[in-house]
C-alpha cells in the first residue's frame, strides 16, 4: 500500500501569508496526486487535481507543484476563509489520503 | 447541479449490518465512477470502496474487503453500501463521493461529494 505523509500537520498562519503545505509519497506516484480542502463540519472540497491543475471555481492563489515522492500545495495569499484542513490523496493506485494539516489563526 | 445525498446511518450494535445509500442527481449517474470515504470523528479520510459506472467492477479497501459490499442501481440514481459484521472502529461520518472522470475505469479523485451519513457502533 502506498502512505502518504503530511507535514506539518498543524500551523498557525495570518492572513496575507503564504503558506506551504507538503506531502510525501512511499514510493513514487507520478504525478497522481491531488489536494482536498475540509471546513469544519462540511464535506472535502477538490482543491488540485494531478499535481498542478486547478479544479475549476478554486481562486488561483492555490497552487500545487511535485512529482514523484514529493509535493507541495501553496496557498499564496491567506485569506480568512482558507482556514481549514488540507488533505493530500494519492490516486496511482487507488486511492490513501494523507493525515491532514489543520491550517489555523 | 450535482447533489449526493446521504441516507442509512445509525447507531448499530457491534456485529450488526447496516445499508447505506446516496441518492444522486445532476450528472448522467451512469457514466461516473462512485466511492465511499469515511471519516472517524476527529480524525482524517480513509477510502472505503469503489464501483465503476456500470457497476460491474468493484474496488474495496482492505478494512471493508469481506465485510462490506458496494452496488448501485443505475436507474435509480442511487448508490450503496452494505455493512456487515460491523466493529466499534468503523464508527465514522460516510462519504459518497463522485469520481472526476466520465469512462470505464474511475481516476479514483472526487469532484463532488454528500455531507455523510453518520455510522456508530456502540453497545
Amino acid at each position: 500500500d502506498i502512505q502518504m505523509t503530511q507535514s506539518p500537520s498543524s500551523l498557525s498562519a495570518s492572513v496575507g501569508d503564504r503558506v506551504t503545505i507538503t506531502c510525501r509519497a512511499s514510493q513514487s506516484i507520478s504525478s497522481y496526486l491531488n489536494w482536498y480542502q475540509q471546513k469544519p463540519g462540511k464535506a472535502p472540497k477538490l482543491l488540485i487535481y494531478a499535481a498542478s491543475s486547478l479544479q475549476s471555481g478554486v481562486p488561483s492563489r492555490f497552487s500545487g507543484s511535485g512529482s514523484a515522492t514529493d509535493f507541495t500545495l501553496t496557498i499564496s495569499s491567506l485569506q480568512p476563509e482558507d482556514f481549514a484542513t488540507f488533505y493530500c490523496q494519492q490516486s496511482y493506485n487507488r486511492v490513501t489520503f494523507g493525515g491532514g494539516t489543520k491550517v489555523e489563526i | 447541479e450535482v447533489e449526493l445525498l446521504e441516507s442509512g446511518g445509525g447507531l448499530v450494535q457491534p456485529g450488526g449490518s447496516l445499508r447505506l445509500s446516496c441518492a444522486a442527481s445532476g450528472f448522467p449517474f451512469n457514466t461516473y465512477a462512485m466511492s465511499w470515504v469515511r471519516q472517524a470523528p476527529g480524525k482524517g479520510l480513509e477510502w472505503v470502496s469503489g464501483i465503476s459506472g456500470s457497476g460491474g467492477t468493484t474496488y474495496y479497501a482492505d478494512s471493508a474487503k469481506g465485510r462490506f459490499t458496494i452496488s448501485r442501481d443505475n436507474p435509480k440514481n442511487t448508490l450503496y453500501l452494505r455493512m456487515n459484521s460491523l466493529r466499534a472502529e468503523d464508527t465514522a461520518l460516510y462519504y459518497c463521493a463522485r469520481d472526476s472522470g466520465v469512462g470505464a475505469a474511475p481516476n479514483w479523485y472526487f469532484d463532488y461529494w454528500g455531507q455523510g451519513t453518520l455510522v456508530t457502533v456502540s453497545s
